[in-house]
């Protein structure tokens, strides 16, 4: 089955830095990579996502970028600030099976 | 983007007893929803995956007498947690897929979650 492997576990940036997370997985067949942001006590939030026909994509602070050669996939987050504070998932899916396959979670810390 | 409730929030019950989650779609039609389960400081664990109108599919290790999943319209899946116990205890999150234009398909939206306690 899909393994995702996210790295770093817990990252610390200033606020105004750069943040950037790294998931690799395994299966050849997934196609589709999303991003999650959760909060405590609160339920998953999608952010990004990325499909495998497409190497990235942006949305204002936040970029995914995808290596389906190397299979890995990368969250940049521009400017960060204190909101920016959650724990952050990678997930992978082939289309077929839809399930979402999820890494084990990057909790960032923006300090101000 | 689309929305997806989860109710109730959070529930305390006596070991022993059942407990039922439900799961809505708001503002879409999710013919497949997911069960999700979290422990602290952990990632998400896939328990099911709920069809409308057929039966539930279990991951391995999760016992399907135990959590009961209904998928009995479009926009509404249910898991209840049967006879439950102490290790029962954990953050229940459910998710549906969104398979309306403008999306992936493959787009997953979370509910908020249930916080379950058993005494």
């Amino acid at each position: 089955g899909e393994n995702v492997e996210q790295h770093p576990s817990t990252l610390s940036v200033q606020e105004g830095d750069s943040a950037v997370i790294k998931c690799t997985y395994s299966d050849s067949a997934s196609n589709y990579f999303p991003w999650y942001k959760q909060e405590l006590g609160k339920g998953p939030q999608l952010i990004i996502d990325i499909r495998s026909n497409v190497g990235e994509k942006k949305d204002q602070r936040i970029a995914v970028t995808l290596n389906k050669t190397a299979k890995h996939f990368s969250l940049h987050i521009t400017e960060t600030q204190p909101e920016d504070s959650a724990v952050y998932f990678c997930a992978a899916s082939p289309n077929s099976g839809y399930a979402l396959n999820f890494g084990k979670g990057t909790s960032l810390l923006v300090t101000p | 983007g689309a929305v997806v409730s989860q109710h109730p929030s959070w529930v305390i019950c006596k070991s022993g007893t059942s407990v039922k989650i439900e799961c809505r779609s708001l503002d879409f039609q999710a013919t497949t929803m997911f069960w999700y389960r979290q422990f602290p400081k952990q990632s998400l664990m896939l328990m099911a995956t709920s069809n409308e109108g057929s039966k539930a599919t279990y991951e391995q290790g999760v016992e399907k007498d135990k959590f009961l999943i209904n998928h009995a319209s479009l926009t509404l899946s249910t898991l209840t947690v049967t006879s439950a116990h102490p290790e029962d205890s954990s953050f229940y999150i459910c998710s549906a897929r969104d398979q309306g234009a403008g999306g992936f398909g493959e787009t997953q939206y979370f509910g908020p979650g249930t916080r379950l306690l058993v005494l």
